[in-house]
């Protein structure tokens, strides 16, 4: 199963783009990349996810470099609501059960 | 449509009682999971359900941990007895089952059940 790292913490001042990095250099060539956050006390909500073109919804965007080893997760307008810790993960075997690290604390300040 | 639901959404035990967490997927979703965070630590994953047969149980602590899941729809998570490391929160989520050609791993969470084991 692919491996992830993220930065510990991050801040984005309100209203500005929120880019959340994640390396994932030994993802094979079918793994799906997922971004899931955790609101405090809340379960983990689904973000995005994609396999190597860039995705975007109406809660963010990612974008896959072209070896796939790393993408960025984009907030375009952040907002205090999106303070969260962000997670990155690649499932394992396809279907199975979902690796979380430590994730990104994000920190949205006014 | 509904979300996943979980019941109930705070208990307080005593070390060696024995509670009983519930969980209903999303109607439709074969795919059901449990995980926990316990204190300071990483969500971990316990077990997977596809319909009521358990594809993984590779995260399930020790024997004290019993799930079921009779039928393919809701599943419970039995906790016999409790010890004090138990206290933490648990989430189950679900997802649509997996067919040829595509891949259907989105999971969708519930808002978890808090643990406390005095």
């Amino acid at each position: 199963d692919a491996k992830t790292t993220q930065p510990p913490s991050m801040d984005c001042a309100e209203g500005r783009a929120a880019n959340l990095p994640c390396n994932h250099s030994t993802i094979s060539g079918n793994e799906y990349v997922y971004w899931y956050r955790q609101i405090h006390s809340q379960g983990p909500q689904y973000i995005i996810h994609g396999l190597k073109n860039n995705e975007t919804n109406e809660m963010a965007s990612l974008i896959i470099t072209e070896d796939r080893k790393s993408s960025t997760l984009i907030l375009p307008h952040a907002t205090l609501r999106d303070t969260a810790v962000y997670y990155c993960i690649v499932p394992y075997n396809q279907g199975g059960k979902l690796i979380f690290g430590q994730g990104t604390e994000l920190s949205v300040k006014p | 449509e509904a979300g996943v639901t979980q019941f109930p959404s705070h208990s307080v035990i005593e070390k060696g009682q024995t509670v009983t967490l519930r969980c209903d997927p999303i109607s439709g979703h074969d795919n059901l999971y449990w995980y926990r965070r316990v204190m300071g630590k990483e969500i971990k994953f316990l077990l997977h359900f596809v319909k009521e047969s358990k594809q993984d149980e590779s995260g399930m602590p020790n024997n004290r941990f019993l799930a079921e899941r009779t039928g393919g729809t809701y599943s419970t998570l039995k906790v016999q007895p409790a010890e004090l490391e138990d206290s933490g929160v648990y989430f189950c989520a679900s997802s649509q089952q997996r067919y040829a050609g595509e891949l259907r791993e989105t999971q969708y969470f519930g808002p978890g059940t808090r643990l406390l084991v005095l």
